[in-house]
């Protein structure tokens, strides 16, 4: 299965654009990527997720690459609530079988 | 509209006692999902149910069974736990929209010890 390489931790100001990157060299065609994160203490919520082309939801904007070998989310104004860990996740699709690749995630930090 | 609940919260054990992990969601959703979490690692798929009727193995299925009581409840039963299954149990529900979509909803977890 192909997996997702992002850094283990970052740092950010309050109200300042956060760009997380993702690396996922061995994605395939049919892969999509999804963006979860987890708040201490809680389950994992869905962030954001796409194929191709670049995404804007009400949370975030997803870049993607256009070889689709990286990404990258954009939180627009960071704030406390965002401090989180942010998982990089791919969609495998192997006939019926969709799964999500879990990876070990960025943890975010939000400056006040 | 509660989403996906879990019960117990939390839950110690002693190795070879047998528990039940309840979860329900609310949302009539067709798919769920049970993972664990451990320290310094992601979440890792144990058993999963694309529909009512059907179960599959995850990704670490041993030491664990799964029963879909129906289109609401998904629970997983430890027959004999160990302490390698020290960890926190997420479930989780989606709606298989089709191909890309499929965001998945979680519930709060249950951590659980053996000791």
């Amino acid at each position: 299965d192909a997996k997702t390489t992002q850094p283990n931790s970052m740092e950010s100001n309050e109200e300042e654009p956060v760009h997380l990157p993702c690396n996922h060299s061995t994605i395939s065609g049919t892969d999509y990527i999804h963006w979860y994160r987890q708040l201490p203490s809680q389950g994992p919520e869905y962030v954001i997720h796409g194929l191709t082309s670049n995404v804007n939801n009400r949370m975030a904007s997803l870049a993607i690459a256009e070889d689709r070998k990286s990404s990258t989310l954009i939180l627009h104004r960071a704030t406390l609530r965002d401090a989180a860990v942010y998982y990089c996740i791919l969609r495998v699709n192997a006939g019926n079988n969709r799964k999500l690749i879990w990876g070990l995630g960025t943890s975010l930090a939000v400056n006040p | 509209n509660a989403g996906v609940t879990q019960t117990p919260k939390f839950q110690v054990l002693k190795t070879g006692q047998s528990m039940t992990l309840q979860c329900a969601q609310d949302m009539n959703h067709n798919s769920m999902y049970w993972y664990r979490q451990d320290p310094g690692m992601g979440l890792r798929l144990i058993y999963y149910s694309a529909s009512e009727g059907t179960t599959d193995k995850g990704e670490v299925p041993n030491g664990y069974n799964v029963s879909r009581l129906n289109k609401r409840e998904f629970s997983l039963r430890l027959e004999s736990a160990a302490p390698s299954q020290t960890s926190v149990y997420f479930c989780a529900s989606s709606e298989s929209k089709g191909r890309g979509r499929n965001e998945q909803y979680f519930g709060p977890g249950t951590r659980l010890t053996v000791t």
